[in-house]
C-alpha cells in the first residue's frame, strides 16, 4: 500500500490548459503540503494544509489553487498552465509540530508545451 | 528569507572512502535540521535528522550539527556505489506548526567504484 500517492504521475497538456494533481496518504497524518522541484532539482515548499486548513501559501501565482476535501486529501489544481509550471510536483504529509515524520509521495511529472 | 546553502557539486569520492556533505542556513531560528537522498527520477527519502548541536550516528551515517557557526553536514562512512544520489539539506524552523521545510539545491554525490 502506497503511503503517499500522486495520480496522475506523467501529465503533458498544452499552455493555456487547466489540470489538477490529486494526493492521497494513508499515514493517518494530519497535514500536507505541495512541494515544488524544478528542472534545477530546487525542491520549494508551495502550500501546506492542517486538518483542511490553509496554513502556508507561499509566493506561488493564483493560478494555482489547493483544496483539502479532508486531512487525507490535498488536490492541486492549476489554471491557464504556462511553460515555467513544467516541473515535478510532489505531495508530502506529517505529523503535525514533526517535521521528521515528512513523507513524500513519488511525484508528477507536468510538462507543460 | 530563509535560505540554505550547499555545494552543489558533484562530488567525487572513491568506494570505500568517506563522503562529506555540507550544508549551511541563514535562519538562526531553525531548529530542526534534515538530510534527503534522492535518486534521479525518484522522490527525496529521510535520511537522518538531528535537532541538537553535535553529532548523530546511524549505521553509515553521521551528521554533525553547530548552530553557533549555522551549519550542518552529513558524513557517509565506506561509501558504496548506490549512495550515489543527490543529498538534499533541508531546515525547519519551528519544532510545532505546519511550516514544512526549507530546501537546499543540493550535492550531487558519485561514488566511483
Amino acid at each position: 500500500d502506497t503511503a503517499v500517492s500522486q495520480t496522475p504521475k506523467y501529465l503533458v497538456t498544452q499552455m493555456g490548459n487547466d489540470k489538477s494533481i490529486k494526493c492521497e496518504q494513508n499515514l493517518g497524518h494530519d497535514t500536507m503540503y505541495w512541494y515544488k522541484q524544478d528542472s534545477k532539482k530546487f525542491l520549494k515548499i508551495m502550500f501546506s494544509y492542517n486538518n483542511k486548513e490553509l496554513i502556508i501559501n507561499e509566493t506561488v501565482p493564483n493560478r494555482f489553487s489547493p483544496k483539502s476535501p479532508d486531512k487525507a486529501h490535498l488536490n492541486l489544481h492549476i489554471n491557464s498552465l504556462e511553460l515555467g509550471d513544467s516541473a515535478v510536483y510532489f505531495c508530502a504529509s506529517s505529523l503535525i509540530g514533526s517535521p521528521n515524520t515528512i513523507y513524500f509521495g513519488e511525484g508528477s511529472w507536468l510538462t507543460v508545451v | 528569507q530563509k535560505e540554505v546553502e550547499q555545494n552543489s557539486g558533484p562530488l567525487s569520492v572513491p568506494e570505500g572512502a568517506i563522503a562529506s556533505l555540507n550544508c549551511t542556513y541563514s535562519d538562526r531560528g531553525s531548529q530542526s535540521f534534515f538530510w534527503y537522498r534522492q535518486y534521479s527520477g525518484k522522490s527525496p527519502e529521510l535520511i537522518m535528522f538531528i535537532y541538537s548541536n553535535g553529532d548523530k550516528e546511524d549505521g553509515r551515517f553521521t551528521a554533525q550539527l553547530n548552530k553557533a557557526s549555522q551549519y550542518v553536514s552529513l558524513l557517509i562512512r565506506d561509501s558504496q556505489p548506490s549512495d550515489s544520489a543527490t543529498y538534499l539539506c533541508a531546515v525547519g524552523v519551528t519544532g510545532g506548526g505546519a511550516d514544512g521545510l526549507t530546501f537546499g539545491k543540493g550535492t550531487h554525490l558519485i561514488i566511483q567504484p
